[in-house]
Protein backbone atom coordinates (compact mmCIF):
# COMPACT_ATOMS: atom_id res chain seq x y z
CA UNK A 1 0.00 0.00 0.00
CA UNK A 2 1.67 3.30 -1.25
CA UNK A 3 2.66 5.67 1.82
CA UNK A 4 4.06 8.65 3.19
CA UNK A 5 7.57 8.86 4.40
CA UNK A 6 9.26 11.61 6.50
CA UNK A 7 12.41 11.82 7.33
CA UNK A 8 13.98 11.92 9.52
CA UNK A 9 11.95 10.39 12.56
CA UNK A 10 13.71 12.48 15.17
CA UNK A 11 15.64 15.82 14.61
CA UNK A 12 17.33 17.07 18.29
CA UNK A 13 18.59 21.03 17.45
CA UNK A 14 19.93 23.98 19.22
CA UNK A 15 17.87 26.82 19.40
CA UNK A 16 18.05 29.00 16.63
CA UNK A 17 19.47 26.49 14.20
CA UNK A 18 17.05 26.03 10.78
CA UNK A 19 15.67 22.62 10.43
CA UNK A 20 14.55 20.98 7.60
CA UNK A 21 11.76 18.68 7.45
CA UNK A 22 11.10 16.50 4.77
CA UNK A 23 8.57 14.41 3.18
CA UNK A 24 7.69 12.06 0.58
CA UNK A 25 4.17 12.43 -0.42
CA UNK A 26 2.20 9.48 -2.32
CA UNK A 27 3.55 9.71 -6.03
CA UNK A 28 -0.21 10.74 -7.47
CA UNK A 29 -1.54 12.99 -5.05
CA UNK A 30 -1.40 16.64 -5.28
CA UNK A 31 -2.63 17.85 -2.02
CA UNK A 32 -0.08 18.31 0.67
CA UNK A 33 -0.33 19.31 4.18
CA UNK A 34 2.00 20.00 7.47
CA UNK A 35 0.77 19.53 10.90
CA UNK A 36 2.56 19.99 13.90
CA UNK A 37 1.64 18.06 17.38
CA UNK A 38 2.56 19.24 20.87
CA UNK A 39 2.97 16.08 23.04
CA UNK A 40 -0.37 15.16 24.25
CA UNK A 41 -2.38 17.99 22.90
CA UNK A 42 -4.42 18.38 19.43
CA UNK A 43 -3.63 18.51 16.08
CA UNK A 44 -2.36 21.58 14.99
CA UNK A 45 -2.68 22.81 11.21
CA UNK A 46 0.06 24.44 9.68
CA UNK A 47 -0.16 25.23 5.78
CA UNK A 48 -1.58 23.66 2.93
CA UNK A 49 0.58 23.23 -0.71
CA UNK A 50 -1.51 22.84 -3.81
CA UNK A 51 -0.11 23.47 -7.61
CA UNK A 52 3.57 24.51 -6.30
CA UNK A 53 2.20 27.12 -4.18
CA UNK A 54 0.86 27.77 -0.52
CA UNK A 55 -2.73 27.24 -0.41
CA UNK A 56 -3.95 28.07 3.07
CA UNK A 57 -1.77 28.54 6.12
CA UNK A 58 -2.32 29.48 10.16
CA UNK A 59 -1.20 31.76 12.14
CA UNK A 60 1.65 29.67 13.60
CA UNK A 61 2.72 29.16 10.57
CA UNK A 62 5.11 32.95 10.24
CA UNK A 63 8.13 33.72 8.95
CA UNK A 64 10.30 31.19 10.54
CA UNK A 65 8.22 28.51 8.54
CA UNK A 66 8.41 27.75 4.92
CA UNK A 67 7.55 25.18 2.64
CA UNK A 68 8.46 24.03 -0.76
CA UNK A 69 8.48 21.01 -3.31
CA UNK A 70 12.16 21.22 -4.58
CA UNK A 71 12.22 18.26 -7.30
CA UNK A 72 8.52 17.37 -7.12
CA UNK A 73 8.41 14.54 -5.00
CA UNK A 74 9.78 15.97 -2.21
CA UNK A 75 7.90 18.51 0.14
CA UNK A 76 9.73 20.22 2.81
CA UNK A 77 9.20 22.03 6.26
CA UNK A 78 12.07 25.02 6.63
CA UNK A 79 12.12 25.93 10.16
CA UNK A 80 14.38 29.14 10.03
CA UNK A 81 15.37 29.89 13.68
CA UNK A 82 14.05 27.00 15.64
CA UNK A 83 12.90 28.21 19.53
CA UNK A 84 12.07 25.37 22.64
CA UNK A 85 8.23 25.57 21.60
CA UNK A 86 8.41 24.54 18.02
CA UNK A 87 9.44 20.99 20.04
CA UNK A 88 7.02 19.31 18.74
CA UNK A 89 6.09 16.23 16.50
CA UNK A 90 5.51 17.26 12.67
CA UNK A 91 3.06 15.38 10.54
CA UNK A 92 2.84 15.43 6.68
CA UNK A 93 -0.06 14.94 4.97
CA UNK A 94 -1.42 14.63 1.32
CA UNK A 95 -4.74 13.77 -0.29
CA UNK A 96 -5.59 11.98 -4.05
CA UNK A 97 -7.67 14.18 -5.64
CA UNK A 98 -9.04 17.21 -3.40
CA UNK A 99 -9.39 17.99 0.09
CA UNK A 100 -11.72 16.67 2.08
CA UNK A 101 -11.43 13.08 1.35
CA UNK A 102 -9.09 10.44 2.91
CA UNK A 103 -5.34 12.27 4.13
CA UNK A 104 -2.60 10.18 4.76
CA UNK A 105 -0.33 10.94 6.88
CA UNK A 106 3.35 10.24 7.20
CA UNK A 107 4.96 8.71 10.64
CA UNK A 108 5.75 12.16 12.07
CA UNK A 109 9.09 13.55 13.17
CA UNK A 110 9.66 14.57 16.47
CA UNK A 111 11.56 17.31 16.57
CA UNK A 112 13.62 18.50 19.79
CA UNK A 113 14.93 21.87 20.50
CA UNK A 114 17.29 22.18 23.20
CA UNK B 1 -13.57 27.21 16.09
CA UNK B 2 -14.75 24.95 13.72
CA UNK B 3 -12.75 22.62 15.76
CA UNK B 4 -14.07 19.19 16.56
CA UNK B 5 -14.78 18.58 20.43
CA UNK B 6 -14.40 14.81 21.04
CA UNK B 7 -15.98 13.29 24.44
CA UNK B 8 -14.70 11.41 26.83
CA UNK B 9 -11.18 12.81 27.32
CA UNK B 10 -10.25 9.44 28.60
CA UNK B 11 -11.86 6.11 28.41
CA UNK B 12 -11.15 2.67 29.37
CA UNK B 13 -12.70 -0.26 29.06
CA UNK B 14 -12.53 -4.24 29.47
CA UNK B 15 -11.84 -6.36 26.02
CA UNK B 16 -14.95 -7.71 24.55
CA UNK B 17 -16.88 -4.50 25.22
CA UNK B 18 -18.23 -1.94 22.82
CA UNK B 19 -16.22 1.78 22.87
CA UNK B 20 -18.33 4.78 22.10
CA UNK B 21 -16.84 8.09 21.22
CA UNK B 22 -18.19 11.43 21.08
CA UNK B 23 -17.42 14.47 18.92
CA UNK B 24 -19.33 18.00 18.36
CA UNK B 25 -18.45 20.70 16.47
CA UNK B 26 -19.74 24.34 15.91
CA UNK B 27 -19.93 25.21 12.14
CA UNK B 28 -21.76 22.97 9.16
CA UNK B 29 -19.37 20.43 7.41
CA UNK B 30 -18.66 18.95 4.26
CA UNK B 31 -17.66 16.15 6.03
CA UNK B 32 -16.30 14.47 9.34
CA UNK B 33 -13.59 11.99 9.56
CA UNK B 34 -12.00 10.19 12.57
CA UNK B 35 -8.60 8.76 12.87
CA UNK B 36 -6.76 6.86 15.22
CA UNK B 37 -2.77 7.42 16.49
CA UNK B 38 -0.86 4.67 18.59
CA UNK B 39 1.21 6.39 20.93
CA UNK B 40 4.06 7.98 19.27
CA UNK B 41 2.96 7.33 15.92
CA UNK B 42 1.62 9.05 12.42
CA UNK B 43 -2.22 9.58 12.45
CA UNK B 44 -3.82 6.91 10.71
CA UNK B 45 -7.69 6.96 8.58
CA UNK B 46 -10.04 4.99 9.62
CA UNK B 47 -13.55 6.45 8.30
CA UNK B 48 -14.79 9.24 6.72
CA UNK B 49 -18.68 10.20 6.30
CA UNK B 50 -20.28 12.81 4.39
CA UNK B 51 -23.01 15.33 5.36
CA UNK B 52 -25.24 14.10 3.99
CA UNK B 53 -24.83 10.43 5.55
CA UNK B 54 -26.02 9.21 8.81
CA UNK B 55 -24.38 6.10 9.02
CA UNK B 56 -21.31 4.13 7.63
CA UNK B 57 -19.68 0.77 8.76
CA UNK B 58 -16.44 -0.51 8.53
CA UNK B 59 -15.36 -3.46 9.90
CA UNK B 60 -16.40 -3.10 13.77
CA UNK B 61 -16.47 0.12 13.21
CA UNK B 62 -19.54 2.12 13.12
CA UNK B 63 -20.26 5.85 12.94
CA UNK B 64 -22.92 8.28 12.66
CA UNK B 65 -23.36 11.79 12.27
CA UNK B 66 -26.12 14.60 13.54
CA UNK B 67 -25.68 17.47 11.49
CA UNK B 68 -29.03 18.47 13.25
CA UNK B 69 -27.10 18.61 16.40
CA UNK B 70 -23.21 18.76 15.18
CA UNK B 71 -22.12 15.97 16.41
CA UNK B 72 -20.72 12.45 15.61
CA UNK B 73 -19.85 9.43 17.37
CA UNK B 74 -18.06 6.21 16.62
CA UNK B 75 -18.59 2.58 17.88
CA UNK B 76 -16.11 0.20 18.51
CA UNK B 77 -17.68 -3.22 18.91
CA UNK B 78 -15.92 -6.10 20.70
CA UNK B 79 -12.75 -4.08 21.58
CA UNK B 80 -9.55 -5.59 21.41
CA UNK B 81 -6.34 -4.76 23.55
CA UNK B 82 -5.00 -3.66 20.02
CA UNK B 83 -7.83 -1.23 20.45
CA UNK B 84 -5.33 1.07 22.44
CA UNK B 85 -4.53 4.76 21.03
CA UNK B 86 -5.97 7.76 20.76
CA UNK B 87 -8.87 8.36 18.67
CA UNK B 88 -9.79 11.96 17.20
CA UNK B 89 -12.73 12.95 15.05
CA UNK B 90 -11.44 15.98 12.15
CA UNK B 91 -14.03 18.05 10.55
CA UNK B 92 -14.15 19.39 6.68
CA UNK B 93 -16.15 23.12 6.19
CA UNK B 94 -16.54 22.70 2.52
CA UNK B 95 -14.88 20.50 -0.05
CA UNK B 96 -11.70 22.44 -0.31
CA UNK B 97 -10.82 23.13 3.45
CA UNK B 98 -8.43 21.95 5.67
CA UNK B 99 -9.10 19.02 7.68
CA UNK B 100 -9.49 20.58 11.94
CA UNK B 101 -8.58 17.95 14.50
CA UNK B 102 -10.10 17.85 18.20
CA UNK B 103 -8.14 17.02 21.40
CA UNK B 104 -9.05 13.50 20.96
CA UNK B 105 -9.97 10.47 23.27
CA UNK B 106 -7.71 8.26 24.96
CA UNK B 107 -8.85 5.04 24.63
CA UNK B 108 -7.23 1.91 26.84
CA UNK B 109 -8.55 -1.68 26.48
CA UNK B 110 -7.61 -3.72 29.09
CA UNK B 111 -6.84 -7.28 28.21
Amino acid sequence: EPEVTQTPSHQVTQMGQEVILRCVPISNHLYFYWYRQILGQKVEFLVSFYNNEISEKSEIFDDQFSVERPDGSNFTLKIRSTKLEDSAMYFCASFYDRVGTEAFFGQGTRLTVV
Amino acid sequence: SQQGEEDPQALSIQEGENATMNCSYKTSINNLQWYRQNSGRGLVHLILIRSNEREKHSGRLRVTLDTSKKSSSLLITASRAADTASYFCATVPSANSKLTFGKGITLSVRP
